[in-house]
């Protein structure tokens, strides 16, 4: 079945670092791929997304490239912000389908 | 504003007791779906709904239940036959076709003693 791994965290940062979350899938045919961001005490937000190879994703200054050769859809954004510490999740959905299939979370933690 | 309510953002209940989890919306949205969260285990998938009168079990359906009576309202249902019930629970929707871009009300926190 389909599966998201996300690297462990918690990630702690300072304020201007570069940050990159790692995500990789498993799933047969060519799926969409989402990040999705949440705050604490607060639900999902969709964060940016990827239908097909290649693509690339970017909002509020994060990007992520759907690699479809090694089955990976990295976050990254280059100068994080205190107000970036979140939880980020990296998910799936086959073009199809109405489910989407989300990898652990990572914890993002950054600090003035 | 559009957007997805829960309610209420926690809630506490005796082992042993059914309890039921609200989640409305008014973005006119076809289908519903209800998440459970755990720490470090990502969400999974309850329940969900793509149409009035009709749902379908996600990947951890036992022990809970569902309705969809109003295309607004999915209301979750937390019942005794749940073994781990203290969570946090979520609920999404979409747009029927676009179903794999689900918007997330601000989830509630669950707590079975």
């Amino acid at each position: 079945g389909d599966s998201v791994t996300q690297m462990e965290g918690p990630v702690t940062l300072s304020e201007e670092a570069f940050l990159t979350i790692n995500c990789t899938y498993t799933a047969t045919g060519y799926p969409s791929l989402f990040w999705y961001v949440q705050y604490p005490g607060e639900g999902l937000q969709l964060l940016l997304k990827a239908t097909k190879a290649d693509d690339k994703g970017s909002n509020k200054g994060f990007e992520a490239t759907y690699r479809k050769e090694t089955t990976s859809f990295h976050l990254e954004k280059g100068s994080v912000q205190v107000s970036d510490s979140a939880v980020y999740f990296c998910a799936l959905s086959r073009a199809a389908g109405n489910k989407l299939t989300f990898g652990g979370g990572t914890r993002v933690l950054v600090k003035p | 504003d559009g957007g997805i309510t829960q309610s209420p953002k926690y809630l506490f209940r005796k082992e042993g007791q059914n309890v039921t989890l609200s989640c409305e919306q008014n973005l006119n949205h076809d289908a519903m779906y209800w998440y459970r969260q755990d720490p470090g285990q990502g969400l999974r998938l309850i329940y969900y709904s793509q149409i009035v009168n009709d749902f379908q079990k996600g990947d951890i359906a036992e022990g809970y239940s569902v309705s969809r009576e109003k295309k607004e309202s999915f209301p979750l249902t937390v019942t005794s036959a749940q073994k781990n019930p203290t969570a946090f629970y979520l609920c999404a929707s979409s747009i029927g076709d676009r179903a794999h871009e689900q918007y997330f009300g601000p989830g509630t926190r669950l707590t079975v003693t």
